[in-house]
């Protein structure tokens, strides 16, 4: 099964401020990579797909990044509703599995 | 918009089964443009894909719960199902159905609410 780490498990920032997520595969995904947000009660919210592609409506301050097995989310300006865990998954092969999780909290 | 809504028991006793079902509006689950998955959180724990299964009946299920699992369709009810047998504490979780796409990049792109399942006795 592919492995992917994530770090940091939890961040503290303030609005406005700018926070990257990593997220590291064990093996190849070529651009397989998608990131997720999840707030408690609500549905997840798919952001970023194939590493870098911003799912349609998701606000431009989220942007994916990807270099070899080694990839980022980024939010530029956090926003109140952006305080929330976001998750990696690798769709390249199954079990799709995901990263531990990141939550972001407001400082 | 697509929607999916997961319906079944919030509460299962120790070595039953799991069930739960998932209604789809706005898409059919005859489509053959996505997999209808099943995740999970386990509390304060993080996602675990459960597996999915295909409009042709096809499905591919997570090694760790590869004995356990069971998933359905109902195309007259644009619904699918997901069985999960001999549940212990351990699969107590907020249940996710979701739609895959079955081509490109496999992502997820839509979720339904989840649903908490407890298993206790």
């Amino acid at each position: 099964d592919i492995q992917l780490t994530q770090s940091p498990s939890s961040l503290s920032a303030s609005v406005g401020d700018t926070v990257t997520i990593a997220c590291r595969a064990n093996e190849s995904i070529s651009r397989y990579l998608n990131w997720y947000q999840l707030k408690p009660g609500e549905a997840p919210n798919l952001l970023i797909y194939a590493a870098s592609s911003l799912q349609t409506g998701v606000p431009s301050r989220f942007s994916g990044g990807a270099s070899g097995t080694d990839f980022t989310l980024t939010i530029s300006g956090l926003q109140p509703e952006d305080f929330a865990t976001y998750y990696c998954q690798q769709s390249y092969t199954t079990p799709r599995n995901f990263g531990g999780g990141t939550k972001v909290e407001f400082k | 918009q697509v929607q999916l809504q997961v319906s079944g028991p919030g509460l299962v006793k120790p070595s039953e089964t799991l069930s739960l079902t998932c209604t789809v509006s706005g898409d059919s689950v005859r489509s053959g443009a996505y997999y209808w998955t099943w995740i999970r959180q386990s509390p304060g724990k993080g996602l675990e894909w459960i597996g999915y299964i295909y409009y042709s009946g096809t499905t591919n299920y997570s090694p760790s719960l590869n004995s356990r699992v069971t998933m359905s369709m109902d195309t007259s009810k644009n619904q699918f199902s997901l069985t999960l047998r001999s549940v212990t504490t351990a699969d107590t979780a907020v249940y996710f159905c979701a739609r895959s796409l079955s081509h490109g990049f496999m992502h997820v792109d839509y979720w339904g609410r989840g649903t908490l399942v407890t298993v206790s006795s």
